[in-house]
Order: structure tokens, then sequence, then C-alpha cells
């Protein structure tokens, strides 16, 4: 069965490092997205990309992250400068098409900003 | 107002149960409905799509009433593995012809005991 795919699974990193968490959605679906959930709290919404292009992004969204699909499958998170408060867990989904179809997530990135 | 309202839980039930989660939205232009499952520190798992007509997948039922907004999951004969975190999931696109946001509900958490 396709799956989404993220890596790595744990990563921490120093405040003011950048990371770049990774994403293989699944193959033939156009739209991608990332959603965070900060422990014992609920999924939030990044943002979401379809064409190569943001088509929508939350105000946790900020300067300080990007996303970027450098090739044919890997779709990037990116946190320039992180902060404490960016520890969480950090969920890619791939969706097939743009209504009523569900979205499929990654097993997820545990962030931890020490 | 919150997109997406559930009551948090936790529910306690016994094995054999039927229990019921209800949730509610804010935006009626809303596309699409689902319910999905989160176990402990693990992705979330798309449980079932809900149609405006119900529809039912073995022990599980899920109703949409658009008028009042308002979505339900019904579990009969509850299992321990049903043990879990269930999350209602709104997709309430911006540019709803087009592209997707699927809004998070903070979850309810079902305790099913032997």
């Amino acid at each position: 069965e396709p799956e989404v795919t993220q890596t790595p699974s744990h990563q921490v990193t120093q405040m003011g490092q950048e990371v770049i968490l990774r994403c293989v959605p699944i193959s033939n679906h156009l739209y991608f997205y990332w959603y965070r959930q900060i422990l014992g709290q609920k999924v939030e919404f990044l943002v979401s990309f379809y064409n190569n292009e943001i088509s929508e992004k939350s105000e946790i969204f900020d300067d300080q992250f990007s996303v970027e699909r450098p090739d044919g499958s890997n779709f990037t998170l990116k946190i320039r400068s992180t902060k404490l408060e960016d520890s969480a867990m950090y969920f890619c989904a791939s969706s097939e098409a743009s209504r009523n179809t569900e979205a499929f997530f990654g097993q997820g990135t545990r962030l931890t900003v020490v | 107002r919150k997109e997406v309202e559930q009551d948090p839980g936790p529910f306690n039930v016994p094995e054999g149960a039927t229990v019921a989660f209800n949730c509610t939205y804010s935006n009626s232009a809303s596309q699409s409905f689902f319910w999905y499952r989160q176990d402990c520190r693990k992705e979330p798992k798309l449980l079932m799509s809900v149609y405006s007509s119900g529809n039912e997948d073995g022990r599980f039922t899920a109703q949409l009433n658009r008028a009042s907004q308002y979505i339900s999951l019904l579990i009969r004969d509850s299992k321990l593995s049903d043990s879990a975190t269930y999350l209602c999931v709104v997709n309430s696109g911006l540019h709803a012809a087009l592209f997707n946001k699927f809004y998070f509900g903070s979850g309810t958490k079902l305790n099913v005991k032997p």
C-alpha cells in the first residue's frame, strides 16, 4: 500500500539552527501539506502546496518557515532559525485531488529544539 | 470560534459497549468530512469518510447533518484495540473548488477497558 514517508523520525537541534524535514508524498498525489502537533495539543495546519506553489498557509507559517519541492518526489519543510517553541511532531500529508478526498499522513518527524 | 469542536473526553467504556462521539464545525461551506484515529505519538490515520447519507463500516457508523453542522461517529461492540484518540476532520479549503485545508478537532480520547 502506498504511503507517505518522512525522514528523519527524530531530529534534535540547537536553538537558532536551521532544520530541514523531508517527506516523500504518495506518488500520484497532487496536494501536499505540513501539519504540526505540539505534545498534548491538537493537530495544526501549517501550509498546503499545489502545482509548485503555496496555496494556503496559517499564521504559524511565518518567515522562518519555507517549503520546497526540489524534485519530482521530495517535499521539504525548512525552519530557518529554530526556537524552543518549534518543538513538536511535524506531519507531512498528501491527497489525490481537491474535493472529497482524504489526506494521508506520514509517520511524523519529532523535532526537539534545545 | 473554533473551526472544529469536539468533546475531549476521555470516554471510559467497557468492552462491548456502544459509544458515540460528536463534532461540530463552523464553516457552512465545508466540503468534506472525515474521522481519523490517532494512537499515542503516532500519525493520524483515516478511519472513514463521512457522507451526507451516512455510512457504515463494520462496527463504525458515521453521520453528517449539514443543517446543524454536526458530525457523529458511533462505535458498536467496542474492542480494547479501539482505545485511541478520534479526530474529527473537516475540509474547508479557502478556494474550495481547488484547494484543500483540513481542519482538525482537538480529538476525543477513548479508553476501552476489559
